[in-house]
């Protein structure tokens, strides 16, 4: 069964620092999400992005906070410049909307902040 | 924030018995409902959905009830397993304002004693 892949999965970084966490989403899917999860509160939305940019955000997807789809398999979340806040699990969704609304979340990334 | 709530942040149920899990919602414009369930480490997993249009939607042992006039749905596990403990997650979207942004609960800890 196709699911949706993150990597990598656990990233240790200093304060200030630039990441990026990338995600494999289904293959025929269109739409592509990301939500972070910071430790012991709920999922929260930071993103949508359908035909090569930004359909919806969030109050929390800020100037330090991009999304790109490099080339036709990969969806990447780069977060510019670190907080210490931003330690969070980050997941990616994909979805095709015509087939029904359900999102197939990625494994997570675990982004620690230092 | 709290447009979708789970009150309860965790349930202990027997093995064999049902297992009800709740969750309500303060957005009159959510018209479409899913339950995740996730495991420690892992992402979310789409479990069952439901439409505002319908009441009941089953899928095996698993069952959503939706109340649209008390803002409120429910799952119900029946028979509930060992296998069946984890997180559970309610989440709504609005299909009608084009929001594909899932909005997530809390979450209730489910543990099936054997």
């Amino acid at each position: 069964e196709p699911e949706v892949t993150q990597t990598p999965s656990h990233q240790v970084t200093q304060m200030g620092q630039e990441v990026i966490l990338r995600c494999v989403p289904i293959s025929n899917h269109l739409y592509f999400y990301w939500y972070r999860q910071i430790l012991g509160q709920k999922v929260e939305f930071l993103v949508s992005f359908y035909n090569n940019e930004i359909s919806e955000k969030s109050e929390i997807f800020d100037d330090q906070f991009s999304v790109e789809r490099p080339d036709g398999s990969n969806f990447t979340l780069k977060i510019r410049s670190t907080k210490l806040e931003d330690s969070a699990m980050y997941f990616c969704a994909s979805i095709t909307p015509a087939a029904s609304y359900e999102q197939y979340f990625g494994p997570g990334t675990r982004l620690t902040v230092t | 924030d709290q447009q979708v709530k789970q009150n309860s942040p965790s349930l202990s149920v027997q093995e064999g018995r049902i297992s009800i899990l709740n969750c309500d919602y303060t957005n009159s414009m959510f018209d479409y409902f899913l339950w995740y369930k996730k495991y420690p480490a892992e992402g979310p997993t789409f479990l069952i959905s439901i439409s505002s249009i319908k009441d009941k939607n089953e899928d095996g042992r698993f069952t959503v009830f939706l109340n649209k006039s008390a803002k409120h749905l429910s799952l119900h596990i029946v028979p509930s397993q060992p296998g069946d403990s984890a997180v559970y997650f309610c989440a709504a979207l609005s299909v009608i304002q084009g929001a594909q942004k899932l909005v997530f609960g809390q979450g209730t800890r489910l543990t099936i004693n054997p």
